[in-house]
């Protein structure tokens, strides 16, 4: 089954533009961490942020602001004035194992497109 | 902050050959290596969990037969893709996780390798 799902494939939108993405995950667990990853065309993962399950407060980081809520079982992503830069693949992962295992879930990925 | 150097960045071999990829922890012990792959326009998958000095666990439906990792260090560990085929060809990245002092480090991903078999 999968464990974290990202509903959109791909977005594509205009430079400036706010742009969401949504991310829903499934676990029992009661301690889980979720993730954002950035993958530019280069393939690295850029680490963005990581939410314990105790940590409900939304996050803002520059242009960047998460939204979790765990009602609804979503950790979902902003980038408000969006820039060319921004393009790139984007992964929610998710790891519900304890603070000594690091095994993550990843989410399908979005695909952003910022267009000038 | 950790960081972990992976390489090669990408690597081409003939079929049938053998390729060997490197991530070493640089600035703290990694007790444990993760070994994701990438095909195409697709997500990350979990291949194989590595702890140092023990032998790694693979995901179901990967071949350990093939896919060879050894830690044998706390600050390498290698994969290597045996008798390698073009359905093969992926990119390869690996996380670590370990310690160094008291500070816990995690999810530290290398830079990848993009194996193209042909």
């Amino acid at each position: 089954a999968q464990k974290v799902t990202q509903a959109q494939t791909e977005i594509s939108v205009v430079e400036k533009e706010d742009v969401t993405l949504d991310c829903v995950y499934e676990t029992r667990d009661t301690t889980y961490y979720l993730f954002w990853y950035k993958q530019p065309p280069s393939g690295e993962l850029v680490f963005l942020i990581r939410r314990n399950s105790f940590d409900e407060q939304n996050e803002i980081s520059g242009r960047y602001s998460w939204n979790f809520q765990k009602s609804t079982s979503s950790f979902n992503f902003t980038i408000t004035a969006s820039q060319v830069v921004d393009s790139a693949v984007y992964f929610c992962a998710l790891s519900e194992s304890p603070l000594n295992d690091y095994k993550l879930s990843f989410g399908a990925g979005t695909t952003v497109t910022v267009r000038a | 902050g950790a960081v972990v150097s992976q390489h090669p960045s990408w690597v081409i071999c003939k079929s049938g050959t053998s390729v060997k990829i490197e991530c070493r922890s640089l600035d703290f012990q990694a007790t444990t290596m993760f070994w994701y792959r990438q095909f195409p326009k697709q997500s990350l998958m979990l291949m194989a969990t590595s702890n140092e000095g023990s032998k790694a666990t693979y995901e179901q439906g990967v071949e350990k037969d093939k896919f060879l990792i050894n830690h044998a260090s706390l600050t390498l560990s290698t994969l290597t893709v045996t008798s390698a085929h073009p359905e093969d060809s992926s990119f390869y990245i690996c996380s670590a996780q370990g310690t160094e002092g008291a500070h816990y480090y995690g999810y530290t991903f290398g830079s990848g390798t993009r194996l193209t078999v042909v």
